[in-house]
């Protein structure tokens, strides 16, 4: 069975410059979820989905970020206007029932 | 929502004995706890987990311990080899979809 699987795997920003994060969830998942880990701490939701629904995105930075799944079932996350504090590994993940699996992950350094 | 506190944050073992990672949680209404180990450059993977209508829960030199009236759970790490040294996250979720709340990570070292 393939794992989630993110794009790209790095990326590397000045300040003010915009980018998209892409994820497939694992086949037949229906809950997505996208969260930031700051190196050498634990992951933070962001947000998540189910299906193409939004259930949470209470701590997105709602006016640079932006998430969506139109189909339910791939997803994009956008930052605009990356900060320097944005640097982070940005994971997806997905589930179905119980547990929880987590994609490689798209390191961003804004410089 | 909720507050996970994972210790310690170091934890530096002989090869062959034990680990021990000890984490609390406040939301009482928390009802799956999972286990993660990262590996440098990779992705958070799912090495055990247990449901609040356990209290013990045991896999492959793995044991997961909770306690819901002190509202701790634990990993145990039997006879630890060089492979186990890794990032390690406890998490929870009170509610429906899986919502985790991760701990701020263990740094496990073994050393030969």
């Amino acid at each position: 069975e393939a794992g989630v699987t993110q794009s790209p795997r790095y990326a590397v920003l000045q300040e003010g410059q915009a980018v998209s994060f892409w994820c497939d969830p694992i086949s037949g998942h229906d809950t997505l979820y996208w969260y930031q880990q700051p190196r050498d701490q634990g992951p933070q939701l962001l947000v998540y989905f189910r299906d193409e629904a939004v259930i949470d995105n209470s701590q997105l930075p709602s006016d640079r970020f932006s998430a969506v799944r139109p189909k339910g079932t791939n997803s994009t996350l956008k930052i605009q206007s990356a900060k320097q504090g944005d640097t982070a590994t940005y994971l997806c993940a997905s589930s179905f029932l119980w547990g929880v699996f987590f994609g490689k992950g798209t390191r961003l350094t804004v410089v | 929502g909720e507050q996970v506190e994972q210790l310690p944050s170091i934890l530096r073992v002989q090869e062959g004995s034990s680990a021990s990672i000890n984490c609390t949680y406040e939301n009482s209404a928390s009802n799956y706890f999972p286990w993660y180990k990262q590996e440098p450059g990779e992705n958070p993977k799912l090495i055990i987990d247990i449901r609040s209508n356990m209290e013990r829960k045991q896999t492959q030199g793995l044991i997961v311990l909770l306690d819901k009236k002190a509202k701790r759970f634990s990993l145990h790490i039997t006879d630890t080899q060089p492979g186990d040294s890794a990032m390690y996250f406890c998490a929870a979720n009170p509610g429906s979809f899986n919502k985790l709340t991760f701990g701020a990570g263990t740094r496990l070292a073994v050393c030969p």
